[in-house]
Parts: C-alpha cells; sequence; structure tokens
C-alpha cells in the first residue's frame, strides 16, 4: 500500500543549486500535482499533470520544471533553487480526470526543502 | 482576492462543543467542494467530499451554497482529536482539475 511516494523527505541546498523532487504512485492515477506550502500561504499549486506527455502551470510555477514521461512519476526539478522557494512541498494523485467528477486527491508525505 | 478563501481561527472550543467553518469561493463555475483536515507538518487527507443535497459522515456535517457560494463544515460533540487544520478545496474549471486550496482554518479542541 505503497500510495504517493515523495523523496527526499529533507533537503538543505545552497543557493543556485539545482535538484529533483521525486514523486511516485502506484495507484494508476492519471492526475499529478505539485504544491507547496508555506505559513499563511496555504498550500499552492506548482505544475499539475493530466497523463503521460501533458503537464501544465499551476499558479505558482516560476522556478521550477515538471515532465510526466510515465504515468507513475512526476518529478518537480529546481532549476537554480533560491531562499525563496524554502518550503514543504506535497505532490498528490487523483484517480480521476478529463469528463469525470474529481477524486479524492491522496498526497505524498512532503518534502522539507531549506535553501541557504 | 483569493479564489477560495477561510478564516485561519484559530477556533478554540471545549470538548463535546460544536463548531462550524465556512469557505468561500470566487468562481461560480466551480465544480467540485471537498473539506481535508491536515495534521501538524503531516499531508492534508480527505475528510469528506461536499454534495449539492449536503452530508452528513458521522459527527460532520458539509453543506454547498452555489448560490452564495461558500461551503460549510459543521462538526458536532468535538473530540480532542478533532484538532487540526480543516482545508477547503474547489475544483472550478470543468475537465482540467486544478484543486484550489484554501489557507485552512485552525481549530483546536481544549479539555
Amino acid at each position: 500500500n505503497a500510495g504517493v511516494t515523495q523523496t527526499p523527505k529533507f533537503q538543505v541546498l545552497k543557493t543556485g543549486q539545482s535538484m529533483t523532487l521525486q514523486c511516485a504512485q502506484d495507484m494508476n492515477h492519471e492526475y499529478m500535482s505539485w504544491y507547496r506550502q508555506d505559513p499563511g500561504m496555504g498550500l499552492r499549486l506548482i505544475h499539475y499533470s493530466v497523463g503521460a506527455g501533458i503537464t501544465d502551470q499551476g499558479e505558482v510555477p516560476n522556478g521550477y520544471n515538471v515532465s510526466r514521461s510515465t504515468t507513475e512519476d512526476f518529478p518537480l526539478r529546481l532549476l537554480s533553487a533560491a531562499p525563496s522557494q524554502t518550503s514543504v512541498y506535497f505532490c498528490a494523485s487523483s484517480r480521476t480526470s478529463g469528463r469525470v467528477r474529481p477524486g479524492e486527491l491522496f498526497f505524498g508525505e512532503g518534502s522539507r526543502l531549506t535553501v541557504l | 482576492r483569493k479564489e477560495v478563501e477561510q478564516d485561519p481561527g484559530p477556533f478554540n472550543v471545549p470538548e463535546g462543543a460544536t463548531v462550524a467553518f465556512n469557505c468561500t469561493y470566487s468562481n461560480s463555475a466551480s465544480q467540485s467542494f471537498f473539506w481535508y483536515r491536515q495534521d501538524c507538518r503531516k499531508e492534508p487527507k480527505l475528510l469528506m467530499s461536499v454534495y449539492s443535497s449536503g452530508n452528513e459522515d458521522g459527527r460532520f456535517t458539509a453543506q454547498l451554497n452555489r448560490a452564495s457560494q461558500y461551503i460549510s463544515l459543521l462538526i458536532r460533540d468535538s473530540k480532542l482529536s478533532d484538532s487540526a487544520t480543516y482545508l477547503c478545496v474547489v475544483n472550478h474549471l470543468k475537465g482540467t482539475y486544478k484543486y484550489i486550496f484554501g489557507t485552512g482554518t485552525r481549530l483546536k479542541v481544549l479539555a
């Protein structure tokens, strides 16, 4: 019962470094997304995907890239880390897309990133 | 104006009390509505979906008012274990599945 798996759980970066947050789900969900959560700001959508090969921007996409080469994986890349990207990142997936009523979002446990 | 707005709280209530939270959304085309619960430093988890006719799950009741564009969550007979942040979630664009979260309402149930 793995569900949504995120790695790493904790990461410290220096300004300007790049890294990739990994997200994998084993529920055959079409929809996958990345959020960041900051105090007082709630969860903000970074990027999302409704299927392999399809990605789109959310509310706060700048500084992040994503790709969806398989149904299972949806990595989030930080191109050149900045202190403003210090946050908790959540990956989430859902079983529905297209014309079907949206379903429950399942979240990973989160990745806590600090950029110095 | 944020697309989904909630009172951040905290709501401090005694055990056994009834407490209600509201959430307003700005897009009248919003389709689906949910309440999620988030414990401190944990991932959000679905508490309940919100249906047009209103729905109940044990001590929890959710209502939708499309005319006024808000959803509500009522918790009866509060337990200490209900202490958490409650997130309002809206999916507002047909077919694209962008789930938009409110900032959450923090609830503290006191012994």
